[in-house]
């Protein structure tokens, strides 16, 4: 049973452009929905994360987008650069916690110079 | 401040081989998790220690798969027998735990390959 569900698998977009990784969720119990970055040969690390008090969070160049009655989110990332090629994961819980993370399957993104 | 330590990083064995790898997480970091990441797939929770406790074995294929963590510091997560599924990186990863909020920190994996 795959509780977070992500695409594209993967993305390819130009340098300068916005990227958008859309991942959703079953489980309304969820309450914390953070995304994780991972390079090659290296682990996941956490980019940013939202709660679903708020629709948006924004952090730099990279924002959450929280749909709550769609249980949808998505990672927004613009101007990419190719340093943010990388492989993107969301992730959900219960309680803010780490205890319990639920991963989805990973967007693969290069960002073409 | 040093990240999480994992050894080795990687490992090639024959099938019905055992296996063991080992961790060290971030200092004053009281939970634990063992992860299991597929080539292209999200981690996966194999199991959650708080301290010295393992309060979340409920994925670990316990027939094959041991774990521990001596005095609530490193731990080490062994296969014996390691079959040719069992090819994959194991990730481990430490939080503050508590009522502290979600950041898992992760080390750089150790990479199994079974023959």
């Amino acid at each position: 049973q795959q509780q977070v569900k992500q695409s594209p698998q993967s993305l390819i977009v130009q340098k300068g452009g916005i990227s958008i990784i859309n991942c959703a969720y079953e489980n309304t119990a969820f309450d914390y929905f953070p995304w994780y970055q991972q390079f090659p040969g290296k682990g996941p690390a956490l980019l940013i994360a939202i709660r679903p008090d708020v629709s948006e969070k924004k952090e730099g160049r990279f924002t959450i987008s929280f749909n709550k009655s769609a249980k949808q989110f998505s990672l927004h990332i613009m101007d990419s650069q190719p340093g943010d090629s990388a492989t993107y994961f969301c992730a959900a819980s219960i309680n803010w916690g780490a205890q319990k993370l639920v991963f989805g399957q990973g967007t693969r993104l290069t960002i073409n110079p | 401040e040093a990240g999480v330590v994992q050894s080795p990083r990687y490992k090639i064995i024959e099938k019905k081989q055992p296996v063991a790898f080992w961790c060290n997480p971030i200092s004053g970091h009281n939970t634990l998790y063992w992860y299991l990441q597929n080539l292209g797939q999200g981690p996966e929770l194999l199991i959650r220690y708080e301290n010295e406790e393992a309060v979340d074995d409920s994925q670990l294929p316990k027939d094959r798969f041991s774990a521990e963590r001596l005095k609530g510091v490193d731990s080490t997560l062994k296969i014996q027998p390691a079959e040719l599924g069992d090819s994959a990186v194991y990730l481990c990863a430490s939080s503050l735990g508590g009522g502290n909020t979600g950041e898992l920190f992760f080390g750089e994996g150790s990479r199994l390959t079974v023959l």
